[in-house]
């Protein structure tokens, strides 16, 4: 069974650029949840998904925002870049939403931002 | 805000060497995960304890549940290299069903 897919890898954008990343959950599984892994603040919720719609968001000012499509698959949008947004964008999808299940991480996006 | 402390931070130990890494909150948690993290690699789930006071083994690792749900430790038992890397501990929030993820202890394990 194929894990968790993030693209892409790494992504090197500057100030004020818009970003859009990929996650690609594990086949089956309808929950998709995006998280933010910095070296000072560890890892933080972003928001998460479920059959499309948004079950849960975390503390991110609007700037962060996400979809999901019919095919479970997920995208996050962060719009006017700063370089406080540089971080290791981590995807994790699970069977059920709310904890029910547990959670299974891509090896997340790097993003830097100039 | 609810907060999830770990320590130690940092743990450099000898291979066979015994450690307990602690994950401490005020808040309580209806379960609570521990996952390990590899340069360049997302977490990968270890364990989930619900029960307050669970013990679940899984090799030479030995999670611990507090009894108030709270708090949880990790002990490992002849420390080898390939333990090496990052243990989050999360925590999921009643209510909000969210996770809380620890901050972190970063373990190296010299051979």
């Amino acid at each position: 069974k194929a894990g968790v897919t993030q693209t892409p890898r790494y992504l090197i954008k500057t100030r004020g650029q818009q970003v859009t990343l990929s996650c690609s959950p594990i086949s089956g599984h309808r929950s998709v949840s995006w998280y933010q892994q910095t070296p000072g603040q560890g890892l933080q919720f972003l928001f998460e998904y479920f059959s499309e719609t948004q079950r849960n968001k975390g503390n991110f000012p609007g700037r962060f925002s996400g979809r999901q499509f019919s095919n479970s698959r997920s995208e996050m949008n962060v719009s006017t870049l700063e370089l406080g947004d540089s971080a290791l964008y981590l995807c994790a999808s699970s069977l059920m939403s709310r904890g029910n299940s547990p959670l299974h991480f891509g090896n997340g996006t790097r993003l830097t931002v100039t | 805000t609810q907060l999830l402390e770990q320590s130690p931070q940092f743990l450099s130990i000898q291979e066979g060497e015994n450690l307990t890494v602690y994950c401490n909150s005020s808040s309580v948690f209806s379960s609570l995960q521990w996952y390990r993290q590899e340069p360049g690699e997302g977490p990968v789930l270890l364990v989930t304890v619900v029960t307050g006071g669970e013990v679940k083994k899984l090799k030479r690792l030995t999670f611990q549940f507090g009894d108030a749900r709270k708090d949880s430790s990790l002990h490992i038992t002849a420390a080898q290299p390939g333990d090496t890397g990052l243990y989050l501990c999360a925590g999921l929030t009643s209510g909000t069903y969210k996770y809380i993820f620890g901050t972190g202890t970063r373990l190296k394990v010299l051979a």
